[in-house]
């Protein structure tokens, strides 16, 4: 079966940081494009950043660019998403997801990211 | 970066009613690298359709989707009770993508 499964999200101080990650199955991850969307509470859909196959490539949305960094590793069928200097705003579920020339076609179920005090 | 405006905000219509959802690019899409996802609460959102008009694998097909350029439309022939949705349309023809803010398709 396809899948996308995200972890590490949770509660983080305004200015901290985390790490999520998104463990990829069912499919060669190698050979696809990875990405990630986020949805903060009751708000819409926000590309936030793409990565190629072999990580060479790396796209972020301008808003979030010095404070998110994409990456990869092919060996463990992973994908990452980095998040520095986080603020509320921030605050969102965060999903992975296959970006192929039909669109996102895979995603994961999202992991929540909760910036409070 | 190309700005997507999806129209109406909310669609209230009944079962077995035609629904139509509007999406309206800043700029042309290249290559008709437009999509759209259908997002239920509490789920990640599902590819229906992409290139504007090819459904996706295993959605039926009163789903359809049109448009060329800067204007598209997803069309729901019949509104079935698991219809009833938010949809979002997306472009991917960049080298980073963007997401229309969405129509919520409610029971009337």
């Amino acid at each position: 079966e396809v899948q996308l499964v995200e972890s590490g999200g949770g509660l983080v101080q305004p200015g901290g940081s985390l790490r999520l990650s998104c463990a990829a199955s069912g499919f060669t991850f190698s050979s696809y494009w990875m990405g990630w969307v986020r949805q903060a509470p009751g708000k819409g859909l926000e590309w936030v950043a793409n990565i190629k196959q072999d990580g060479s490539e790396k796209y972020y949305v301008d808003s979030l660019k010095g404070r998110f960094s994409i990456s990869r590793d092919n060996a463990k069928k992973s994908l990452y998403l980095r998040l520095n200097s986080l603020t509320a705003a921030d605050t969102a579920v965060y999903y992975c997801a296959r970006d192929t020339a039909q669109g996102f076609d895979i995603w994961g179920q999202g992991t929540m990211v909760i910036v409070s005090s | 970066e190309i700005v997507l405006t999806q129209s109406p905000g909310t669609l209230s219509l009944s079962p077995g009613e035609r629904a139509t959802l509007s999406c309206r690019a800043s700029q042309s899409i290249t290559s008709n690298y437009l999509a759209w996802y259908q997002q239920k609460p509490g789920q990640a959102p599902r590819l229906l359709i992409y290139g504007a008009s090819s459904r996706a694998t295993g959605i039926p097909d009163r789903f359809s989707g049109s448009g060329s350029g800067r204007d598209f439309t997803l069309t729901i022939s019949r509104l079935e009770p698991e219809d009833f949705a938010v949809y979002y349309c997306q472009q991917y023809g960049l080298s980073t993508g963007t997401f229309g803010q969405g129509t919520k398709v409610e029971i009337k």
